[in-house]
């Protein structure tokens, strides 16, 4: 049962314009959104993450949206850049519980 | 700064061996999480760790267990090791359990041959 779900498996955006990144959940219980970068082989990197009780989130380059009555959460990356090539996971947590919800990731190729 | 550190970074272990994965978490993070990530797949938790005490449970095989020290690094026992458990296994660590990011290691690739 996938509770966190990025139904775009890939994308890709020129270097310089908006990428924009969705995920959705299911589980209405999740009150905690992350975005993780991961390289083949490689951990994944902490990106960027928000509250529930925010519905945005802004560090550098990286903004994230949330809209909890759609249960969907948004990565912005601008301007995009080649260095941002890797694959996006969204990740979300409960209050109840202790651990970290994946979706299936989105494989982001910025073209210079 | 300071990490999370698995290790080994590779190990290659033959059907029904046991294997033994260790995590050292960032300074002063009190929480451990353990992650599965077949090829292609996305992370699929494990179990993770508040203060020593197993704080939550996902799919892991009963022919694995695990544990947090005193010192609050965690290691994954994993026995009767078969073909399907070849994958990277991520550890991840944390202050507390609300409202916080998670760091993740480099991961521990295991090849079951």
């Amino acid at each position: 049962d996938q509770q966190v779900k990025q139904n775009s498996p890939s994308l890709s955006v020129q270097e310089g314009r908006i990428s924009i990144l969705n995920c959705d959940y299911t589980n209405s219980m999740f009150d905690y959104f992350l975005w993780y970068k991961k390289y083949p082989a490689e951990g994944p990197t902490f990106l960027i993450s928000i509250s529930s009780i925010k519905d945005k989130n802004e560090d550098g380059r990286f903004t994230v949206f949330l809209n909890k009555s759609a249960k969907h959460l948004s990565l912005h990356i601008v301007p995009s850049q080649p260095g941002d090539s890797a694959v996006y996971f969204c990740a979300a947590r409960s209050h109840t519980g202790n651990q970290f919800y994946f979706g299936t990731g989105t494989s982001l190729t910025v073209i210079p | 700064a300071a990490g999370v550190i698995q290790s080994p970074r590779h190990l290659i272990k033959e059907k029904r061996e046991t294997a033994t994965l260790k995590c050292y978490p960032i300074p002063r993070h009190d929480t451990v999480y353990w992650y599965q990530q077949g090829p292609g797949q996305d992370p699929q938790f494990l179990i993770s760790f508040y203060e020593k005490m197993q704080s939550d449970k996902g799919s892991i095989p009963d022919r694995f267990s695990a544990q947090q020290f005193s010192d609050y690094h965690s290691e994954l026992n994993m026995s009767s090791l078969e073909l399907g458990d070849s994958a990277l296994y991520f550890c991840a660590s944390s202050l507390g359990t609300r409202n916080t990011e998670a760091f993740f290691g480099q991961g521990t690739r295991l090849t079951v041959v």
